[in-house]
């Protein structure tokens, strides 16, 4: 059974400064995907980036990027240049990539990170 | 294009009463899938239905339920609540041949 690990339960950044999130997971499969979301306080979960497992190539996203480490099941996400609005529990989730053929998708979430930017 | 909609976006109840959520998914979106929301243990599957018919179960016991309608929306059911059972419960849409969930602002159920 594939799981998703999210050691840092709480971090905090100065704005404008840059931190990284550490994800690891566990899985057989060869082919899947890699998310990380987004919940800020009292508003809805977003995708910030994903990352194809068959991809060699970081995903990058504006200010955000990961550094995706396949033999090593890591999957962590840098935040450049931090603001307030980036304030947020982060979730980082695996889905089965034989999920798309089927039409059906089972995500697999850690237990998160929250973020707080200082001014 | 509307986002996915969750009703009611809270609701407080006793134990051992039943609660039934609702989720409407984004316009063309088939997929469904459920989460339940709680500090600590982040979001765990409940359940996930393409066209009308439940595709993935999580780990959950049998008095959570749900079921998808042909216009895709989806309700989800708690029976004989418990306390533990308080929490925020999620809902995400996908489009099939997508890989991104949309998520709703989530249903908040209290458990008294």
């Amino acid at each position: 059974a594939q799981t998703v690990t999210q050691s840092q339960p709480e971090m905090s950044v100065q704005e404008a400064e840059t931190v990284t999130l550490s994800c690891t997971y566990d899985t057989s499969e060869n082919n899947y995907y890699l998310f990380w979301y987004k919940q800020p306080p009292s508003r809805q979960m977003i995708l910030v980036i994903r990352q194809e497992a068959y991809k060699q190539q970081n995903a990058t996203e504006n200010r955000f990027s990961v550094n995706f480490q396949k033999a090593a099941k890591s999957f962590s996400l840098k935040i450049s240049d931090s603001q307030l609005g980036d304030t947020a529990m982060y979730f980082c989730a695996f889905m089965k990539h034989s999920g798309l053929a089927s039409g059906t998708y089972k995500y697999i979430f850690g237990t998160g990170t929250r973020l707080k930017v200082l001014a | 294009k509307a986002g996915v909609t969750q009703t009611p976006r809270y609701l407080i109840k006793t134990r051992g009463q039943q609660v039934t959520l609702s989720c409407s998914p984004i316009s063309g979106h088939r997929s469904v899938s459920w989460y339940q929301q709680t500090p600590g243990q982040g979001l765990q599957f409940l359940f996930e239905y393409f066209s009308e018919t439940q595709r993935n179960k999580g780990n959950f016991p049998g008095r959570f339920s749900g079921r998808q309608f042909s216009n895709s929306r989806s309700e989800m059911n708690v029976s004989t609540l418990e306390l533990g059972d308080s929490a925020l419960y999620l809902c995400a849409s996908s489009s099939r041949g997508g890989n991104e969930q949309f998520f709703g602002p989530g249903t908040r159920l209290t458990v008294l």
